[in-house]
């Protein structure tokens, strides 16, 4: 069974350009949350789908969105970029909605702000 | 709100020596407690959970964790580390109301010497 795949792996993008990038669960699980890793903060959440909603939203600026298709992929979007915004970004599945169950995280998208 | 605090950065030890990376979490209403290793370049695996039940909870890879509720403490052992257990270990909390979110700690450095 393949497991969470992300997409890019690695990217570099100046101020203010977007960017947008992409998470295919494990098949069958039908929720995909998102994390963003960097040294000063460590991980933290950004949102959460399940079946096409958004369940769960961190506390970041709306720069930053995301969606789920009806096949459970998920894209996430950064507007406007900002140096900050330089991180690991992690996307995770699970089979439910339920916090009972482990996440799958995939390997991550570096993300270099120029 | 919920917070969560690894009370160290970085825990040096040579191989076959036993660890203990510790976790200490704060919040209002009930938690789940979750520990999570990331190896260089890749996602999270989850090492172990506490959900409910015994407070002693078994992982994977030998390692094993103990769920203190007067102390708020989730704790992180295994008797004889290897090479290989050379990682990053994050503890994690999520409400049980709650759904898919994780807050995380910033993270142990486990490193094991020959």
């Amino acid at each position: 069974k393949a497991g969470v795949t992300q997409t890019p792996r690695y990217l570099i993008k100046t101020r203010g350009q977007q960017v947008t990038l992409s998470c295919s669960p494990i098949s069958g699980h039908r929720s995909v949350s998102w994390y963003q890793q960097t040294p000063g903060q460590g991980l933290q959440f950004l949102f959460e789908y399940f079946s096409e909603t958004q369940r769960n939203k961190g506390n970041f600026p709306g720069r930053f969105s995301g969606r789920q298709f009806s096949n459970s992929r998920s894209e996430m979007n950064v507007s406007t970029l900002e140096l900050g915004d330089s991180a690991l970004y992690l996307c995770a599945s699970s089979l439910t909605e339920s916090n009972t169950g482990e996440l799958f995280f995939g390997e991550g998208s570096r993300l270099t702000v120029l | 709100a919920q917070s969560v605090t690894q009370l160290d950065s970085q825990v040096p030890v040579f191989e076959e020596a036993p660890v203990e990376l510790r976790c200490n979490y704060s919040s209002s209403v009930s938690v789940y407690l979750f520990w999570y290793v990331q190896y260089p370049n890749q996602g999270l695996q989850l090492l172990l959970k506490y959900l409910s039940g015994s407070t002693l909870v078994k992982g994977i890879n030998g390692f094993e964790a103990e769920f203190n509720k007067s102390q708020t403490s989730f704790h992180l052992r295994k008797p004889s580390v290897h090479i290989s257990d050379t990682a990053e270990y994050f503890c994690a909390v999520s409400v049980r109301s709650n759904t898919g979110k994780l807050i995380f700690g910033q993270g142990t450095t486990l490193q094991v010497k020959p």
